[in-house]
């Protein structure tokens, strides 16, 4: 597909359970892009990619929080002893170059991640 | 520091009336600033996008922004809604990395 595109698009965690979102963003994209959006809210950044290289995490709740882009495409967010204040969904973005600043950044549909 | 606003969590407005949905921003340096579009369960679609220039901007379906830097708004506009328009719409504002987004605006179009 030409899209961001994101799995799981719905995953239901046991607190304390450890989960893997995946992000593939748009072919050719440099930069990725992850984001938190909690019911009712604005989606608040977490952290930046350019190629592998992980620019920001500035937004990272916590430590148990982890996000890689090993080869500079796909990435994964890793959450590490969910707690019941993770749920949320998280949206991934790409833009093909820097910040998006010119061109916008391109959203997948998201993971709903629900911790009970 | 960066911040929105979005006044108003629940616009309705009837088929065929103006939409308008305001957004102010706070930001210490020329900001850029976006409008993006959620259906639901979907992702967020770019609307359209102010980053320097002509400061009413026009964007996909028919939406349009008008800059105003003494008023640190950008308020979107459409002359006239479709039940289609019927979404959730949000501001955000860059410098980067990340934006930062509003809270957001249900629209909703009456029949």
């Amino acid at each position: 597909g030409a899209g961001v595109s994101q799995s799981p698009r719905y995953k239901v965690a046991k607190r304390g359970q450890d989960v893997a979102l995946r992000c593939d963003p748009i072919s050719g994209h440099v930069s990725l892009f992850w984001y938190q959006q909690a019911l009712g809210q604005g989606p608040e950044f977490l952290t930046y990619f350019q190629n592998e290289a992980q620019l920001d995490k500035s937004g990272l709740p916590s430590d148990r929080f982890f996000a890689e882009r090993p080869e500079g495409s796909v990435s994964t967010l890793k959450i590490q002893r969910t707690q019941q204040e993770d749920s949320a969904v998280y949206l991934c973005a790409s833009s093909l170059g820097g910040s998006g600043q010119g061109t916008g950044q391109f959203f997948g549909p998201g993971t709903r991640l629900t911790v009970l | 520091a960066q911040s929105v606003t979005q006044l108003g969590s629940h616009v309705s407005v009837s088929e065929g009336a103006l939409v308008l949905l305001r957004c102010n921003y706070s930001s210490s340096v020329p900001p850029y600033l976006f409008w993006y579009v959620q259906y639901p369960n979907q992702g967020l679609q770019l609307l359209l996008k102010y980053t320097t220039g002509a400061t009413l901007v026009k964007g996909i379906n028919g939406f349009e922004a008008e800059f105003k830097k003494s008023e640190t708004s950008f308020h979107l506009t459409k002359p006239s809604a479709h039940m289609s328009d019927a979404a959730e719409y949000f501001c955000a504002v860059s410098p980067p990395p990340g934006y930062i987004f509003g809270t957001g605006t249900r629209l909703k179009v009456l029949a």
